[in-house]
Order: structure tokens, then sequence, then C-alpha cells
């Protein structure tokens, strides 16, 4: 059963350095999503991505977040210069069609910033 | 604003009882519905979903769970919990008319614990 997959599970970085999140979603899919959920709080939605452009973001994107599309396999999370309240567990996600409500999700990647 | 309630933060039941999560919403209008579990260390797996139709859905498991449009809710039921459910589990309800986004509001979570 195709999967959406995400890597790497855990990344460890300090603050101010770059972290690059990716993710492969399922192949036919169209639409592209990243989630946070921040230790012990609700899982929030980032950003949303549909053909090459994002079309919806939350106040949590800000300028440090950046999300790209940069082949026809790979969905990736860029976030430019981290902060302690970066860390969280980040979920990749994608959806097939226009028509189609059903998210499918990703394993995570645990994000520890020191 | 879109909401979502999950009003247990942590529930205990023996191996072998009825199990009932609830969840409860607030959105403008009918929106499409989701349990979603997340085992330790594991990611999001979908549980089931509501879209139209039939209020009471079957999911995987051996869970279901009912839309109650008068009381906004869509509460998670399991006729008998086994150690293996022991997980968190998260409601999320998604607009029904989004264009092109469809971003899901999550609830806190319930986090399960199983007695044997």
């Amino acid at each position: 059963e195709p999967e959406v997959t995400q890597t790497p599970s855990h990344q460890v970085t300090q603050m101010g350095q770059e972290v690059i999140l990716r993710c492969v979603p399922i192949s036919n899919h169209l639409y592209f999503y990243w989630y946070r959920q921040i230790l012990g709080q609700k899982v929030e939605f980032l950003v949303s991505f549909y053909n090459n452009e994002i079309s919806e973001k939350s106040e949590i994107f800000d300028d440090q977040f950046s999300v790209e599309r940069p082949d026809g396999s790979n969905f990736t999370l860029k976030i430019r210069s981290t902060k302690l309240e970066d860390s969280a567990m980040y979920f990749c996600a994608s959806r097939l069609t226009r028509g189609s409500y059903e998210q499918y999700f990703g394993p995570g990647t645990r994000l520890t910033v020191t | 604003a879109q909401s979502v309630t999950q009003p247990d933060i942590h529930i205990t039941v023996s191996e072998g009882a009825s199990l009932e999560l609830r969840c409860n919403y607030s959105y403008g209008a009918t929106p499409y519905l989701f349990w979603y579990v997340q085992s330790p260390g594991q990611g999001l797996q979908l549980l089931l979903k509501y879209f139209s139709g039939d209020t009471l859905v079957q999911g995987i498991k051996g869970f279901e769970a009912e839309f109650k449009r008068s009381q906004s809710s869509f509460n998670l039921r399991k006729p008998s919990v086994h150690w293996s459910d022991a997980a968190e589990y998260f409601c999320a309800v998604g607009a029904r008319y989004a264009g092109n986004n469809r971003k899901l509001i999550w609830g806190l979570g319930t986090s399960l614990a199983v007695n044997p």
C-alpha cells in the first residue's frame, strides 16, 4: 500500500541553524501539507501546497519557513534559522485530488532545537 | 472560528471493557470528520471518517463513531478494548467547501491507557 515517507525520523540542531525536513508524498497525490505537534499540544496546520504554490499558510508559517517541491517526488519544509520553540514533531500529509477529503500522513520528523 | 474539543485528556479502561472517546466541534456548516490514532513513536493513522450519509461509521480495528449534528459531536466507540489500543486518539475536522485547501483542525487528543 502506498504511503507517505519522511526523513529523517529525528533531527537535532542548534538554535540558529537551518534545517530541511523531507517528505515523499504518495506518488499520484496532488495536494501536500505540513503540520506540527509541539509536545503535549494540538497538531497544528502549517501550510498547504498545490500546483507548485502555497494555497494556504497559518500564522505560524512566517518568513523563517518555506516549502518546496524540487522534483516530482519530494516535498520539503525548510526552517531558515531555528528557534527553541520550533522543537516539535513535524508531519507531512498528502491528498489525492480536489474532490478527495482524506489526508494520508507520514510518520513524522521529530525536530529538537538545542 | 473552527475548533475541536476533546474533553478527556486521559482515559484508563480495563481490557475487554467498552470505550467511548468524546469529540465536539464548532463549525459553521457540516464539516467532514476524522479520528486518527497515534501509537508511541508512530505517525498518525486514520481510524475512520465521516463525509455524508449514514451517521454511524465503521473504521479499522473494530472502532466506530457516530456523527450527531444536533450535538456537534463525533464520538468514537469500541465495544471491547484490547491492550494494543493504548495510544493517543485525535479527532479532526475539515472544511467541506474549502477549495484546494481542506486543512484539518485538530483536538488536543485523548491518551488511552488499557489495564490488563
